[in-house]
């Protein structure tokens, strides 16, 4: 397995602007997850994904943003008019439904700093 | 919102000591996992103990689990300098799937 890969590792974007990442899940994990990290606190759940089905959404995640995985494989999350209370690590995991252990596997993050 | 709160948040002890971390948390689980974060890194899976589990071991890590407290404990024994991290626990409730809510973390530092 090659793990969870996330892109851009670091994007640092001016308020107002839009920003995308991207998530590659482990193969044929079909559970998706997105979280969010500010510093000093543990992960908040975003949104998750069972293929290409949002099944739930957090109240944190607000109208700008906006997360897809279209063919249950990768997954994007776009935020857009972007605020300074943005900034944050966006943390992607993923899992396999069925798997005895039901572990959830995390990505490296994506760090964001709207300045 | 958070479902764990770790405790301490904070420790600080020196190579080859035993750390012990513990999470409390508030509503019925079917698990409860234990993750590794370095800074600016992330999380890492280290053990997952289930809601009728006491106790599990792995490697130098042994989780306990009491559910009528709503607690579990993380020990790490003989510490070294490569442990020195964030330490989450998360709980899995049901839910049609593994949701998985994290606590505040400890941060360990563990001195050479």
């Amino acid at each position: 397995d090659t793990g969870v890969s996330q892109n851009p590792r670091h994007k640092i974007t001016k308020r107002g602007q839009n920003v995308t990442f991207r998530c590659d899940p482990i193969s044929e994990h079909n559970r998706l997850y997105w979280y969010r990290q500010t510093l000093g606190q543990g992960p908040e759940f975003l949104t998750y994904f069972q293929n290409e089905a949002q099944l739930e959404k957090s109240r944190l995640l607000s109208d700008r943003f906006s997360a897809e995985r279209p063919k249950g494989s990768f997954s994007t999350l776009e935020i857009q008019r972007t605020e300074q209370g943005d900034s944050a690590m966006y943390l992607c995991a993923s899992s396999l439904q069925g798997q005895e252990r039901n572990t959830i596997y995390f990505g490296e993050g994506s760090w964001l700093t709207v300045v | 919102s958070q479902q764990g709160e770790e405790d301490p948040q904070a420790l600080s002890i020196q190579e080859g000591e035993n750390a012990t971390m513990n999470c409390s948390y508030k509503t019925s689980i079917n698990n409860l996992q234990w993750y590794r974060q370095n800074s600016g890194r992330g999380l890492v899976h280290l053990i997952l103990i289930r809601s009728n589990e006491r106790e599990k071991h792995s490697g130098r890590l042994r989780v306990t689990l009491d559910t009528s407290k709503k607690s579990s404990s993380l020990l790490i024994t003989a510490s070294r300098a490569a442990d020195t991290a964030s330490y989450f626990c998360a709980t899995g409730v049901s839910g049609g799937y593994q949701k998985v809510t994290f606590g505040t973390g400890t941060k360990l530092q563990v001195i050479p």
